[in-house]
């Protein structure tokens, strides 16, 4: 199985400024399968980045993916007030597929 | 518009049986794969299984192997997750979630889930 270890746990910041998250991977996967979602409380999770680095429909261009083998990261440029939330990776190259912790990005 | 609509949820005594239903509209349900991920109160997303398009693959994690079976009928555009000898471990969200295309493409809709929670 394929373990996600994202970084870090927990991500205090303001709004306007850049979030940096990291997904760590215990072996090699495919950047076509990997993929970030957005979750916030109450809510379902939202597909942000597919292919390791391709926004999904309708993601405003702040938020970035980038990374290849088993480092990869996601960006958000400039923090917008709604950015707040939980993010999570996930890995659908090998069954069973999986998904990192999560990452909690809360206003500092 | 896609729509997905978990539905069958509930109290269960530990070592029984549920059955969630997944309800799609909206798209060509026979083309895409789907997923089943839980997530249990205050915890990260778990995936839980997905199943082909045509439902001839399907695959599971390790902690619900030989437990749960995932299982559609495209002639009614609803997906299934059969949960049997369920443990309180199993409490959590369930959401059923469509792939963009082939079952290992990601999880681009989502419903909003069905709450089962497991007594002792």
């Amino acid at each position: 199985e394929i373990v996600l270890t994202q970084s870090p746990g927990t991500l205090s910041l303001s709004p306007g400024e850049r979030a940096t998250l990291s997904c760590r991977a215990s072996q090699s996967v495919s950047s076509n399968y990997l993929a970030w979602y957005q979750q916030k409380p109450g809510q379902a999770p939202r597909l942000l980045i597919h292919g390791a680095s391709s926004r999904a429909t309708g993601i405003p261009d702040r938020f970035s993916g980038s990374g290849s083998g088993t480092d990869f990261t996601l960006t958000i440029s400039r923090l917008e007030p709604e950015d707040f939330a939980v993010y999570y990776c996930h890995q659908s190259a090998t069954s069973p597929f999986t998904f990192g912790q999560g990452t909690n990005l809360e206003i500092k | 518009e896609v729509q997905l609509l978990e539905s069958g949820g509930g109290l269960v005594q530990s070592g029984g049986s549920l059955r969630l239903s997944c309800a799609a509209s909206g798209f060509t349900f026979r083309s895409y794969g789907m997923s089943w991920v839980r997530q249990a109160p205050g915890k990260g997303l778990e995936w839980v299984s997905v199943i082909s398009d045509g439902g001839g693959a399907a695959y599971y994690a390790g902690s619900v192997k030989g437990r749960f079976t995932i299982s559609r009928e495209n002639s009614k555009n609803t997906l299934y997750l059969q949960m049997n000898s369920l443990g309180a471990e199993d409490t959590a969200v369930y959401y059923c979630a469509r792939a963009s295309g082939s079952y290992r493409t990601p999880l681009d809709h989502w419903g909003q889930g069905t709450l089962v929670t497991v007594s002792a």
